[in-house]
């Protein structure tokens, strides 16, 4: 199975300051159709995920364009240009690219310092 | 809009039976592959089964093969997951999902496995 390693796994950000998660896979993550299956999630807390980024930087509808994902091959990041006090929760990595299963990184909680 | 809602969770004794299901909503439901995945409580996310469109083929995690078995029916836009031979480690709230994509998630429902 793949495994997906995201760092650092706690962030404290003041507000209005930029946060930067990385998520590294064991293997490229570049599917035979050329696509690349990495999608970000992020879970508030008491909600359930909720997908921001999917295909390494596609944002999902009516995903703020303060958050942008990029990386290739095996090193991905996603970014978050100004940290807003909803942005708090835990943010997840997972590919698709090498299933079944789904791999998921342990999860990086953003918190407001 | 797309709407995932579980039911069927609840506290069942080790080796005991339990039925989830996922009524969808929104969406041609014969037409994606539907996941599980959960939730340990304050851990992180595991998936749990796939199931195809027509249900021709299905995959397990290794920790719940041979236990769990996940089922359709299209008639009924409704996700199941059958699981026996319950164990303490499968308390976590369970959340099925919509396509290889993983673009929408119910709310979730949550099993408890204690004696």
């Amino acid at each position: 199975d793949v495994v997906m390693t995201q760092s650092p796994l706690s962030l404290p950000v003041t507000l209005g300051q930029p946060a930067s998660i990385s998520c590294r896979s064991s293997q490229s993550l570049v599917h035979s159709d050329g696509s690349t299956y990495l999608n970000w999630f992020q879970q508030r807390p008491g909600q359930s995920p909720r997908r921001l980024i999917y295909n390494v930087s596609n944002r999902d509808s009516g995903v703020p364009d303060r958050f942008s994902g990029s990386g290739s091959g095996t090193d991905f990041t996603l970014k978050i240009s100004r940290v807003e006090a909803e942005d708090v929760g835990v943010y997840y990595c997972m590919q698709g690219t090498h299933w079944p299963p789904w791999t998921f990184g342990q999860g990086t909680k953003v918190e407001i310092k | 809009q797309v709407q995932l809602v579980e039911s069927g969770g609840g506290v069942v004794q080790p080796g005991r039976s339990l039925r989830l299901s996922c009524a969808a909503s929104g969406f041609t439901f014969s037409s994606y592959a539907m996941h599980w995945v959960r939730q340990a409580p304050v851990k992180g996310l595991e998936w749990v089964a796939v199931i195809s469109t027509d249900g021709s083929y299905k995959f397990y995690a290794d920790s719940v093969k041979g236990r769990f078995t996940i089922s359709r029916d299209n008639s009924k836009n409704t996700l199941y997951l059958q699981m026996n031979s319950l164990r303490g480690e499968d308390t976590a709230v369970y959340y099925c999902a919509k396509d290889s994509s993983a673009d929408y998630w119910g709310q979730g429902t949550l099993v408890t496995v204690s004696s």
